[in-house]
């Protein structure tokens, strides 16, 4: 069975550009997270999906925002970026909920600048 | 709110050495506590999840326990070898407004020397 897999695995962007970051899950999960690493913070929780539905945010500005399609498939994007949303955003999945064994996936290397 | 820490921040040994790294959180009505490792510019891999229910989960070399009493968990790795090396996170699954949360520590940086 193919792991979670995300792109762009590497990305360049300018101040106040946009950007929208995929992450497919593994197949037959429902749920998919999202992470912010930085060496300053460490591993910081976005926000989560299931079944479409965001369920669960964590503490960021309202640039940061998702979605989940049917096929369990989610986006996040970031608005106006800043050069401390420079990060490696990691996306992980669950069968159900979050609270399951979670599998993340390689991640998206962000720089800003 | 939720704090996680970890100590030691690194540590160093020999081969074949049993460590144990340390986990510490401040609000103990927690759902679970997960461990994971992570490779150098790779993702997390999932190494052990303890449910709040449970004192601890053992695989091949890995053992965790869970205090939640305490506030503390340790991970126990039997005979290291140097493919052990990474860094070792930990998370507490806690109840918020909105559902469940995530909180890692900051980890802990393992190396084990041939």
């Amino acid at each position: 069975k193919a792991g979670v897999t995300q792109t762009p695995r590497y990305l360049i962007k300018t101040r106040g550009q946009q950007v929208t970051l995929s992450c497919s899950p593994i197949s037959g999960h429902r749920s998919v997270s999202w992470y912010q690493q930085t060496p300053g913070q460490g591993l910081q929780f976005l926000f989560e999906y299931f079944s479409e539905t965001q369920r669960n945010k964590g503490n960021f500005p309202g640039r940061f925002s998702g979605r989940q399609f049917s096929n369990s498939r989610s986006e996040m994007n970031v608005s106006t970026l800043e050069l401390g949303d420079s990060a490696l955003y990691l996306c992980a999945s669950s069968l159900k909920v979050s609270t399951d064994t979670q599998y993340f996936g390689p991640g998206t290397r962000l720089t800003v600048l | 709110k939720q704090e996680v820490t970890q100590i030691p921040a690194a540590l160093s040994v020999p081969e074949g050495e049993n460590l144990v790294l340390n986990c510490s959180f401040t609000d103990s009505a927690i759902y679970n506590l997960q461990w994971f490792r992570q490779d150098p510019g790779k993702g997390l891999t999932s190494l052990l999840l303890i449910q709040s229910s449970q004192r601890e989960q053992t695989s091949g070399r890995l053992n965790a326990s869970l205090d939640k009493s305490s506030g503390r968990s340790t991970l126990y790795i039997a005979a290291s070898q140097p493919g052990d090396s990474a860094t070792y996170l930990c998370a507490s699954v806690i109840p918020d407004n909105y559902g469940q949360n995530f909180v890692f520590g900051p980890g802990t940086r393992l190396s084990v020397l041939p």
